[in-house]
């Protein structure tokens, strides 16, 4: 497709249930990352993966929270015991690395976000 | 993020009217992103500043970014109905822009 895209593009889930969120971001995009969005806020930083490898965890808000990109495309989102305040869209981008000057110009393409709700 | 605040946090507009959204930093950033959001839907994108002073524009949104990297505007004229949506500024504060900060967004609604 000429677009990132994520399933499902809703969930619904008991609390205590696994969900797993999945991205497939353009093809040949070397990073991908997830956001997470609460209702009414701007998009919050999860986590950055360069090829199969995740470089940047530092915003996942839990250990219940699990990402992983094996082959270097795909990449899946895994909220484990989920919880009232997991409630959230999570969105995934990608971008294709590009060097210019002493700046990384990096435009992130979004998918249309996973809406997560916890009852 | 407190780091980086957006101004309003709603705006309606009469259809054909000019309107500005700010978004201010409370450090320097090294690049500043505008993203167009409508409900359900991702994030698209608009455009990245990095220098300061600099200044784009397409179609009828001008954003610029002011000389010491820390306030942007974004500028749309004569609104129309398709411009209304939810608008994000993203900061890149480290200088790989891998981590973006938003801020909250701005509801602009548009009458016809």
């Amino acid at each position: 497709g000429a677009g990132v895209s994520q399933s499902p593009r809703y969930k619904v889930a008991k609390r205590g249930q696994d969900v797993a969120l999945r991205c497939d971001p353009i093809s040949g995009h070397v990073s991908l990352f997830w956001y997470q969005q609460a209702l009414g806020q701007g998009p919050e930083f999860l986590t950055y993966f360069q090829n199969e490898a995740q470089l940047d965890k530092s915003g996942l808000p839990s250990d219940r929270f699990f990402a992983e990109r094996p082959e270097g495309s795909v990449s899946t989102l895994k909220i484990q015991r989920t919880q009232q305040e997991d409630s959230a869209v999570y969105l995934c981008a990608s971008s294709l690395e590009t060097g210019r000057s002493q700046f990384i110009y990096n435009e992130q393409f979004f998918g249309p976000g996973t809406r997560l709700t916890v009852l | 993020s407190q780091e980086l605040e957006q101004s309003p946090q709603s705006l309606i507009v009469q259809e054909g009217k000019n309107l500005t959204i700010n978004c201010t930093s409370s450090k320097t950033l090294y690049g500043l992103y505008w993203y167009k959001q409508k409900y359900g839907e991702g994030l698209i994108f608009l455009m990245m500043l990095q220098k300061g002073g600099e200044e784009k524009s397409h179609e009828k949104i001008t954003a610029k970014l002011d000389e010491k990297k820390q306030q942007s505007s974004l500028h749309i004229t004569a609104s129309q109905p398709s411009h209304a949506g939810i608008y994000l500024c993203g900061a890149d504060f480290s200088g790989s822009a891998r981590q973006l900060t938003f801020g909250s967004g701005t509801q602009l609604t548009v009458l016809p």
